[in-house]
């Protein structure tokens, strides 16, 4: 079945580093994707998505580009802050499925 | 303000009472969500709807019961809570078009449920 698969936290790194938080996905069809994030005692919000193969999705520093041929959807950061503490979920959405993975928890030292 | 609530946002009952936890939207979002967030499991569904009086199962809806009677309200009833219940709740919205959810999805701020 369809399924979401991101790299297990914590995550922790120092502030100025380059984030990578890897996902990786196997849908039928056309899915879109997203990041969502979830700061502390808060409802997830929308970081970024992509609709397409190819397609790249920015916010706040953050992108992640659509890759159909390794079905991937990688979060990525050139230089994390430590605001950018939270839990980070990548889902995907398609005809009648909506599908979260279980979230990658990311602490920044200051 | 416009947006999505719930409420209560903290709920402490005992194991067999039955519990409604209520969402309300003001965007008139056709899609609307409930979910559980439990450590270990992410983020599950357990029940969603298209539009108003149509409603669908998750992966999670066993022991759950919802409702839609009106476009802007979600709620979902524990007909008799269990421990294995307690769980942080989430409802969101979505303005998908019918019969496709792929909207982003906005969520409200949780309930914390407690089953004692």
């Amino acid at each position: 079945g369809d399924s979401v698969t991101q790299m297990e936290g914590p995550v922790t790194l120092s502030e100025e580093a380059f984030l990578t938080i890897n996902c990786t996905y196997t849908a039928t069809g056309y899915p879109s994707l997203f990041w969502y994030v979830q700061y502390p005692g808060e409802g997830l919000q929308l970081l970024l998505k992509a609709t397409k193969a190819d397609d790249k999705g920015s916010n706040k520093g953050f992108e992640a580009t659509y890759r159909k041929e390794t079905t991937s959807f990688h979060l990525e950061k050139g230089s994390v802050q430590v605001s950018d503490s939270a839990v980070y979920f990548c889902a995907l959405t398609g005809d009648d499925k909506i599908i979260f993975g279980k979230g990658t928890r990311l602490h920044i030292l200051p | 303000d416009a947006g999505i609530t719930q409420s209560p946002r903290y709920k402490i009952t005992e194991t067999g009472r039955q519990v409604t936890l209520m969402c309300h939207q003001t965007w008139s979002h056709s899609y609307m969500f409930w979910y559980r967030q439990d450590l270990g499991h992410g983020l599950r569904l357990i029940y969603y709807s298209a539009a108003a009086d149509i409603t669908d199962k998750g992966e999670v809806p066993d022991g759950y019961v919802v409702s839609r009677s009106k476009t802007e309200n979600f709620p979902l009833t524990l007909e008799s809570a269990t421990r294995s219940q307690t769980s942080v709740y989430f409802c969101a919205s979505s303005g998908g078009t019918s019969g496709v959810p792929r909207e982003t999805q906005y969520f409200g701020p949780g309930t914390r449920l407690l089953v004692l």
